[in-house]
């Protein structure tokens, strides 16, 4: 069972929006920033919003992400089939059985 | 732009360790944090530990008894020992590297980038 909680399922048609939420708690990401990953079929992880809401190069607008409390969300505007993939948020936790990275169950997103 | 190999056997028997390394191309592996990933097959992801190249070690609690991570920054590698492994540790392993910044709010750090990943077979 993992750290942080996502739904495991995800899905929208062409053009939508869609929400991915993660809920955590105060000793990871009520204390520090999420980064969330999306992960193609086949592939590695890949870098999609670092610091809760910051894009990396090359990552397009349609991506965003917030932060509130001990939970965040990955908002995807615009859907597309290309979308399809397995989304991963990740935050550090403070826990008192040593700091370390912690992971999402992942979110299955499908372009329907 | 710095790209990340894992390298090592795919299979390894029950009992024994498991012995990968993690080669660091087109940039230097000083300054930074180093980590290990890994990913059960069909299953989410899970951090092992990680590296500074200075050598100072943080492993994830339940796996802290059977990890080793080091680092040789004269061939700008590190490497990953994880041992009596059992079919549990089966998953594909990815190296990544961790930048870390500090700001006015605190700490800020993320993976990026990730190498492509081994699928490690623990099986006799």
């Amino acid at each position: 069972q993992s750290v942080l909680t996502q739904p495991p399922s995800a899905s929208g048609t062409p053009g939508q929006r869609v929400t991915i939420s993660c809920s955590g708690s105060s000793s990871n990401i009520g204390s520090n920033t999420v980064n969330w990953y999306q992960q193609l079929p086949g592939t590695a992880p890949k870098l999609l919003i670092y610091s809760n809401n910051q894009r990396p190069s090359g990552v397009p607008d349609r991506f965003s992400g917030s932060k509130s409390g001990t939970s965040a969300s990955l908002a995807i505007s615009g859907l597309q089939s290309e979308d399809e993939a397995d989304y991963y948020c990740a935050a550090w936790d403070d826990s008192l059985n040593g700091p370390d990275w912690v992971f999402g169950g992942g979110t299955k997103l499908t372009v329907l | 732009q710095v790209q990340l190999q894992e390298s090592g056997p795919g299979l390894v028997k029950p009992s024994e360790t498991l012995s990968l390394t993690c080669t660091v191309s087109g940039g230097s592996i000083s300054s930074y944090y180093w980590s290990w990933i890994r990913q059960p097959p069909g299953k989410g992801l899970e951090w092992i530990g990680y590296i500074y190249y200075s050598g100072s070690t943080n492993y994830n609690p339940s796996l802290k008894s059977r990890v080793t991570i080091s680092v040789d920054t004269s061939k700008n590698q590190f490497s990953l020992k994880l041992s009596s492994v059992t079919a549990a540790d089966t998953a594909v392993y990815y190296c990544a590297r961790e930048r870390r910044l500090k700001t006015i709010f605190g700490v800020v750090n993320w993976f990026d980038p990730w190498g492509q990943g081994t699928l490690v077979t623990v099986s006799s």
